[in-house]
């Protein structure tokens, strides 16, 4: 069956410009993360959606970051006024119904890597 | 906070060499423990995970074993291979903290034929 998957997989974009990455969990998967992967902080959450549930976003780095997920399925991770040390490997991951707590198995999509010039 | 300390890299073994991994952690509550891969142009992946003290976790010939005690969930394996090359990273998911993991700094492993 498909997976996670995620676009674009290269985004390089100039300082300053908002981008927008897209994640498509597993079909069925009410639980959706995003996080991020960079040479100096190793992999860091940033933030959940479960359900129809408030999204936890305690590890959004600043207020230019926002995300948003439509119909409980496809979701959007908007990055403002890009700056140089945004240039990471974004990864999102989705998880079924009961896994996403305590014993929970995550799926992880290949990520987008992002380049801020 | 929750946090996870992986032994520092890089590992460089030869094939069939014995590996291991350190992991500790601190977590609030019970935490369930996790391993997971990164194969080379490929996405993360679960590799194995245990969800209560003393449980051990395995796969492709890999354990890790719960230890509260200790804090630890260090990784093993009897016999590398040279496609276990990849980075190996040591993650915790407590109670409270509705699945979101805690990651390692991720170690990468060479094994050479």
């Amino acid at each position: 069956g498909a997976g996670v998957s995620q676009s674009p997989s290269n985004k390089v974009t100039e300082k300053g410009k908002d981008v927008e990455l897209r994640c498509d969990p597993i079909s069925g998967h009410t639980a959706l993360y995003w996080y991020r992967q960079s040479l100096g902080q190793g992999l860091e959450f940033l933030i959940y959606f479960q359900g129809n549930s408030a999204p936890d976003k305690s590890g959004l780095p600043s207020d230019r970051f926002s995300a948003e997920r439509t119909g409980g399925s496809v979701s959007t991770l908007t990055i403002q006024r890009t700056q140089q040390e945004d240039s990471a490997v974004y990864l999102c991951a989705s998880s079924s119904p009961g896994q996403g707590g305590a014993a929970g198995e995550q799926f992880f999509g290949p990520g987008t890597r992002l380049t801020v010039l | 906070g929750n946090s996870v300390t992986q032994m520092e890299g890089p590992v460089t073994l030869s094939e069939e060499a014995f590996l291991t991994i350190n992991c500790t952690y601190t977590a609030t509550g019970y935490p369930s423990l996790f391993w997971y891969v990164q194969y080379p142009g490929e996405g993360l992946q679960l590799l194995l995970k245990a969800t209560k003290a003393d449980d051990k976790g395995s796969n492709k010939g890999f354990e890790a074993t719960y230890r509260k005690e200790t804090t630890s969930f260090h990784l093993e394996k009897g016999s590398v291979q040279v496609s276990d090359s990849a980075v190996y990273f040591c993650a915790l998911s407590s109670g409270t903290s509705y699945g979101k993991l805690t990651f390692g700094q991720g170690t990468i492993l060479t094994v050479h034929p």
